[in-house]
């Protein structure tokens, strides 16, 4: 089955900082999506993104899409404490639910 | 206002005793999921309704069974819960495949 595969697994930053997660997937998708979990709670969406869509932008998000490299990326600009938590993307392909990648684990340091 | 209700939100079972959570929807949604999500892992997609019609994971154990009495409401029932089976499990809503998954807070159980 295809499946996200996030990286870096971890990542600590400062507060300010931008924050960049990357998402690599095996198979064509239809769309992509990211969420975010905060420790022990529900995911929540942040962005879905197309297959034919390169960019997207929401507030301090920007996520981009590269799908002859399979690949997608998270940035979080001027990052701030309340951020941190683990992301997630998750991939589905036409006619199938979507499956998620391992995780990044953002921790931004006051 | 929640729009993906799980409850409880703690619930603690003895080995091998049955045990039902159940995950309520006010996005009349048509897709219903339930995700088990061990500890530092990603969530693992169990089953999911479409409408009436229930889509089980190839991997998922017997043990695990669902029922979707009407559009709102979906339960998970575990017949036998083990040891291995203590895991946060998530609901989660969609309009259909491919779209935004709205996901509850989930349900932590515990195997004793």
């Amino acid at each position: 089955s295809q499946q996200g595969e996030e990286d870096p697994q971890a990542l600590s930053i400062q507060e300010g900082e931008n924050a960049t997660m990357n998402c690599s997937y095996k198979t064509s998708i239809n769309n992509l999506q990211w969420y975010r979990q905060n420790s022990g709670r529900g995911l929540v969406h942040l962005i879905l993104i197309r297959s034919n869509e390169r960019e997207k932008h929401s507030g301090r998000l920007r996520v981009t899409l590269d799908t002859s490299k399979k690949s997608s990326s998270l940035l979080i600009t001027a990052s701030r404490a309340a951020d941190t938590a683990s992301y997630f993307c998750a991939t589905d392909g036409y006619g199938q639910n979507f499956v998620f990648g391992p995780g990044t684990r953002l921790s931004v340091l006051p | 206002d929640a729009m993906v209700i799980q409850n409880p939100r703690y619930q603690v079972t003895q080995f091998g005793k049955p045990v039902t959570l159940s995950c309520s929807q006010t996005l009349n949604h048509n897709v219903m999921y339930w995700y088990q999500q061990k500890s530092s892992q990603a969530p693992k997609l169990l089953f999911h309704y479409y409408d009436k019609d229930f889509n089980n994971e190839a991997d998922t154990p017997d043990n695990f069974q669902s029922r979707r009495p009407n559009t709102s409401f979906c339960f998970l029932d575990i017949r036998s819960p083990g040891l291995g089976d203590a895991a946060m499990y998530l609901c989660a809503t969609s309009r259909g495949p491919g779209t935004l998954a709205f996901f509850g807070q989930g349900t932590r159980l515990t195997v004793v």
